[in-house]
């Protein structure tokens, strides 16, 4: 089943203590995306990566890093959380055929920094 | 810049009614747009996409139909079900040469009664 997973699905965690959160595609997809959902904002886009090796910055970056080393990861890394960075995370990916594909979402990151 | 504005919820129906969620947008360029669903605990799946103006764009009953004179597109079913209850977002995306960042609306929560 093509699917896009992520790692954990509920986190509840303390001001500075390093994190991961993984993200996982099975369908070979080049492009990946990291988005946060906050009430009232919608889904707004961390950093992105058009293939290994490649990323970017989004929207919203400040506070986190990336890294592609194989194409179908793409964690998501908070070295330093803060309370501000309490929110629902989404991992997406697509292929990159046309630009107007379809983006997959993962179920979801819900994280709690105390 | 771009954004997309959607109407507030949550839109409370019973069974069988008509459903309107209201969608406008402003974009710099020329933007495909897309109806996004979040089922309780699960991420988002794409609903319906309209790539160019006057396309409708339907799925599972759900329409919506670029309209570029008024910046909108709005969604619609003819007769919801409870298991059409869920969080509904609009989203728009311009081409680019890379980043393919969705600009989501706030979402709208419908809730179904039987």
């Amino acid at each position: 089943e093509a699917q896009v997973t992520q790692n954990p699905r509920y986190l509840i965690t303390v001001t500075g203590k390093k994190l991961t959160v993984t993200c996982s595609q099975n369908m070979n997809h080049e492009y990946m995306s990291w988005y946060r959902q906050d009430p009232g904002l919608g889904l707004r886009q961390i950093y992105y990566s058009m293939n290994v090796e490649v990323t970017d910055k989004g929207d919203v970056p400040e506070g986190y890093k990336v890294s592609r080393k194989e194409k179908r990861n793409f964690p998501l890394i908070l070295e330093s959380p803060s309370p501000n960075q309490t929110s629902l995370y989404f991992c997406a990916s697509q292929g990159a055929r046309s630009s107007y594909n379809e983006q997959f979402f993962g179920p979801g990151t819900r994280l709690t920094v105390l | 810049g771009n954004s997309v504005t959607q109407m507030e919820g949550p839109v409370t129906l019973s069974e069988e009614a008509f459903l309107t969620i209201n969608c406008t947008y402003t974009a710099t360029g020329y933007p495909s747009l897309f109806w996004y669903v979040q089922y309780p605990g699960e991420g988002l799946q794409l609903l319906l996409k309209a790539t160019k103006a006057d396309d409708k764009g339907s799925n599972k009953g759900f329409e919506a139909t670029y309209r570029k004179e008024t910046t909108s597109f709005h969604l619609e079913k003819g007769s919801v079900q409870v298991s059409d209850s869920a969080v509904y977002f609009c989203a728009l995306r311009v081409k680019d040469t890379g980043r393919r960042a969705l600009t989501f609306g706030s979402g709208t929560r419908l809730q179904v009664q039987p």
